[in-house]
């Protein structure tokens, strides 16, 4: 079965230093990995997908993640914090049976900038 | 295109009250879900529907029960509701159909069960 650990519950920056939101999933073989974003009382948006492609991911906002499967990994970096970027992020992994989708996600990582 | 939309966006109910959250897409996916999130615990699949005509239980089933009215619409019903289904509910939609594509949330329902 696919499941996913965020090591981080809360993590605090200041702004303009970077960000790293860790996540490390298990699967019985290839997944698809996913970030998402979610603001305070707002649904859930994506970030970027990793779908067996290129590992390095990049994404919205200046958001990229690495996929390394000898350590079963999908961190989530960005260079330079900005305010605007304090908000939960799921680490998430999909996978594909009988020809439908089912997602897993993480606990969640609350991300604080520190002005 | 609208995307994923969700009504109502907050409800406030009795124990033992009964209601029906909506959802709808126009996305033309075939695979849509409900999750309830709750503080610390991410997002719990409550009920999935892999293409219309479809329904099946997830995680946390128990208290509700939905409808695929058709492949825009999917539907879900506390019969008898609980302070145990406080919560924010969130329904999305997917291609599916063997493609691994992302999914498209709505923008919630808070609940509060009193």
């Amino acid at each position: 079965a696919q499941s996913v650990t965020q090591l981080d519950s809360h993590v605090s920056v200041s702004e303009g230093t970077p960000v790293l939101l860790r996540c490390n999933y298990s699967s019985s073989y290839s997944p698809s990995l996913f970030w998402y974003v979610q603001h305070p009382n707002k649904g859930l948006q994506l970030l970027l997908k990793y779908t067996s492609a290129a590992t390095l991911v990049k994404g919205i906002n200046g958001f990229e993640a690495e996929f390394k499967k000898s350590e079963t990994s999908f961190h989530l970096t960005k260079p330079s914090a900005h305010m605007s970027d304090a908000a939960e992020y799921f680490c998430v992994v999909s996978d594909d049976i009988n020809n439908f989708n089912k997602f897993y996600f993480g606990s969640g990582t609350k991300l604080n900038v520190k002005p | 295109n609208a995307g994923v939309t969700q009504t109502p966006k907050f409800q406030v109910l009795k124990t033992g009250q009964s209601m029906t959250l909506q959802c709808a897409q126009d996305m033309n996916h075939n695979s849509m879900y409900w999750y309830r999130q709750d503080p610390g615990m991410g997002l719990r699949l409550i009920y999935y529907s892999a293409s219309e005509g479809t329904t099946d239980k997830g995680e946390v089933p128990n208290g509700y029960n939905v409808s695929r009215l058709n492949k825009r619409e999917f539907s879900l019903r506390l019969e008898s509701a609980a302070p145990s289904q406080t919560s924010v509910y969130f329904c999305a939609s997917t291609f599916g159909q063997g493609l691994i594509n992302e999914q498209f949330f709505g923008p919630g329902t808070r609940l509060t069960v009193l």
